[in-house]
């Protein structure tokens, strides 16, 4: 079955740690995006990429990188950059022609001690 | 304003009666809507989108209103598996968030039996 996945599903790190998160898709979808969601908040965008070896920074790219090496995989490495990291991070995928509809992952949840 | 506005909730409701929320939107540019339903701790999942002439899937109605900017999803019959946070997301090729999306911070519905 098609799909998107996301590893790890639960993720602790210590202050000052880098960590990556994971991101696959077989969908054969040209975009790919992460997304922060904090309790009772809307999604926010990190950083999203609409074609293999190019990324654009979101709305809070700051503390955070990404890459596209593939057109299957873009993982997101939180940097110790990042202020509050403790979140729930989505990936999501969707064809060139975006008009709304995306593929979620099941999300990471990413604490920080 | 913000962008995308949505009643937080909780819209509590009894088994079988029918629910209706709206989504209100700041921009007249956009051009796409569409519902989100997001589980508790999971990834949000595309409902439906919402179209200029209203559009109806089983027991969900989806509205748009232009003249007013603004949104509404209405379920009949409601059952207790429709328990979830519902997301309006708003899509226009200019602006909003980077890639064009700007999620609503959702509107929680309980069932209750």
């Amino acid at each position: 079955d098609g799909g998107i996945t996301q590893s790890p599903k639960y993720l602790f790190r210590k202050e000052g740690q880098n960590v990556t998160l994971s991101c696959e898709q077989n969908l054969n979808h040209d975009a790919m995006y992460w997304y922060r969601q904090d309790p009772g908040q809307g999604l926010r965008l990190i950083y999203y990429s609409q074609i293999v070896n190019d990324f654009q920074k979101g709305d809070i790219a700051e503390g955070y990188s990404v890459s596209r090496e593939k057109k299957e995989s873009f993982p997101l490495t939180v940097t110790s950059a990042q202020k509050n990291p403790t979140a729930f991070y989505l990936c999501a995928s969707s064809f060139p022609s975006l008009t709304g509809e995306l593929f979620f992952g099941e999300g990471s949840r990413l604490t920080v001690l | 304003r913000k962008e995308v506005e949505q009643d937080p909730g909780p819209f509590n409701v009894p088994e079988g009666a029918t629910v209706a929320f709206n989504c209100t939107y700041s921009n007249s540019a956009s051009q796409s809507f569409f519902w989100y339903r997001q589980d508790c701790r999971k990834e949000p999942k595309l409902l439906m989108s919402v179209y200029s002439s209203g559009n109806e899937d089983g027991r969900f109605t989806a509205q748009l209103n232009r003249a007013s900017q603004y949104i509404s999803l209405l379920i009949r019959d409601s059952k207790l598996s429709d328990s979830a946070t519902y997301l309006c997301v708003v899509f226009r090729t200019s602006g909003g968030g980077a890639d064009g999306l700007t999620f609503g911070k959702g509107t929680h519905l309980i069932i209750q039996p």
